[in-house]
């Protein structure tokens, strides 16, 4: 069975601190997808990132960053210079491929608040 | 506008007053999927579907049905709802990559409360 994990139930850091939100996964399959989504208080749900297994290139989109580590099953966000505006749930997901590519876990979530 | 829909956005009702929650894209993804979130719990699916007439559960199928007719909808059915079913429900699509589904979009979720 698929797992992921986010240790971090909350987080609360000051405007313009960095921060890190931490995902560990476990899973059997050779390929897979990993994803961050983010949910605001307004509700929706959010895309922000996907990444292969097979690609294990970090990247850097303005303020955000992700550092996919497969030696070590992990898939960490960090934001830098964090406003009030990222102030939300970050959940980190994991879907199959192949015969099961429709099923998707995701870990409990990550609370962050930025404080201005 | 591309989006997924889903009616009610929210319902409140009684034991055993079966309900269905409408969810419909327009978007011709292959796959949909319907989730649940609960403080504390992250999301959880219910329920996904490849294709048309093609469904498979996924983690907490137990007190819901749900069918593919039609590609562009999917509805979630509660035949007996009961209070432990309350909750915020999501009804998410995505077309299918090379290798397997691509990145979820969303519904704007339905608020049950079952009594």
């Amino acid at each position: 069975a698929q797992k992921v994990t986010q240790a971090q139930t909350e987080i609360s850091v000051v405007e313009k601190e960095d921060v890190t939100l931490d995902c560990v996964y476990e899973t059997r399959d050779t390929t897979y997808y990993l994803f961050w989504y983010k949910q605001p208080p307004s509700g929706e749900l959010v895309f922000l990132i996907r990444r292969n297994s097979f690609d294990e290139q970090n990247e850097i989109s303005g303020r955000y960053s992700w550092n996919f580590q497969k030696s070590t099953s992990s898939f960490n966000f960090t934001i830098t210079a964090s406003q009030v505006v990222d102030s939300a749930v970050y959940f980190c997901a994991l879907s199959e491929t192949g015969t099961n590519a429709g099923k998707s876990t995701f870990g409990d979530g990550t609370t962050l608040t930025v404080k201005p | 506008e591309a989006q997924v829909t889903q009616n009610p956005r929210y319902l409140i009702t009684v034991t055993g007053k079966k309900l269905t929650v409408t969810c419909s894209q327009n978007m011709n993804h292959e796959y949909m999927s319907w989730y649940r979130q609960d403080p504390g719990l992250g999301l959880r699916q219910i329920y996904y579907s490849m294709n048309v007439e093609v469904t498979d559960k996924g983690d907490v199928p137990e007190g819901y049905k749900v069918s593919r007719k039609e590609k562009r909808n999917f509805p979630l059915i509660l035949e007996s709802p009961s209070p432990n079913q309350t909750s915020l429900y999501f009804c998410a699509s995505s077309f299918r990559g090379v290798t397997g589904a691509n990145v979820l979009t969303f519904g704007a979720g339905s608020r049950l409360t079952v009594l």
